[in-house]
């Protein structure tokens, strides 16, 4: 079982749907999350850490789910310009940050 | 600023060519990374540097050598590389370990590195 795991998508959506994006860690020990966005050819940003209570950024909410040990992330009001991939990063507090494979999103006009 | 600043952008070498690619962050972070990504996969950790030491060598190969002259800069010295080795080298930053949500990674833009 690898480490983190998210569905690769890809996810079509409508402008101005909601979608959601779940990722799972193996590691209970894990202390630290965030979801980055990472564009065709370009680097990772980061787009939020997680907290442990969620924590929302305008369009864009974040959960912990440390009992089924999953994150998630959830983006409102989706934009074109949204369409990338979300890469899930997980660490257990060592300068070791575990990515998950990404899921590509493709938002349609 | 959270910028970390990567040259050469674009990088094409021959397998018995030497060259260097070179990182800085003038963030104050204290922990910097190379990473390693092929199309479509994640990018893979290969070293970690803290407090200009090296923490971590994902077992690379030797032809890949990392350096940290200071606390900003951070160098990877390529030396005798393979076709496979053709990627986007991409440099990274945090404050210090990955201990609490506080501490975020930032990416420079990376080099594109095409070996013949």
């Amino acid at each position: 079982r690898k480490e983190v795991e998210q569905d690769p998508g890809p996810f079509n959506v409508p402008e101005g749907a909601t979608v959601a994006f779940n990722c799972t860690y193996s590691n209970s020990a894990s202390q630290s999350f965030f979801w980055y966005r990472q564009d065709c050819r370009k680097e990772p940003k980061l787009l939020m850490s997680v907290y442990s209570s969620g924590n929302e950024d305008g369009r864009f909410t974040a959960q912990l789910n440390r009992a089924s040990q999953y994150i998630s992330l959830l983006i409102r009001d989706s934009k074109l310009s949204d369409s990338a991939t979300y890469l899930c990063v997980v660490s257990s507090g060592t300068y070791k940050y575990i990515f998950g494979t990404g899921t590509r999103l493709k938002v349609l006009a | 600023d959270t910028e970390v600043t990567q040259t050469p952008k674009h990088l094409v070498m021959g397998m018995t060519n030497k060259k260097s690619l070179k990182c800085e962050q003038h963030m104050g972070h204290r922990a910097m990374y190379w990473y390693k990504q092929k199309a479509k996969k994640p990018p893979e950790l290969m070293f970690v540097y803290s407090y200009e030491k090296l923490s971590i060598n994902e077992s690379v190969p030797s032809r890949f050598s990392p350096e940290c002259p200071n606390s900003s800069l951070l160098n990877l010295h390529l030396h005798a590389l393979q076709p496979e080795d053709s990627a986007l080298y991409l440099c990274a930053s945090s404050q210090d370990y990955a201990g609490s949500p506080f501490n975020e990674q930032f990416f420079g833009p990376g080099t594109r590195l095409t070996v013949l």
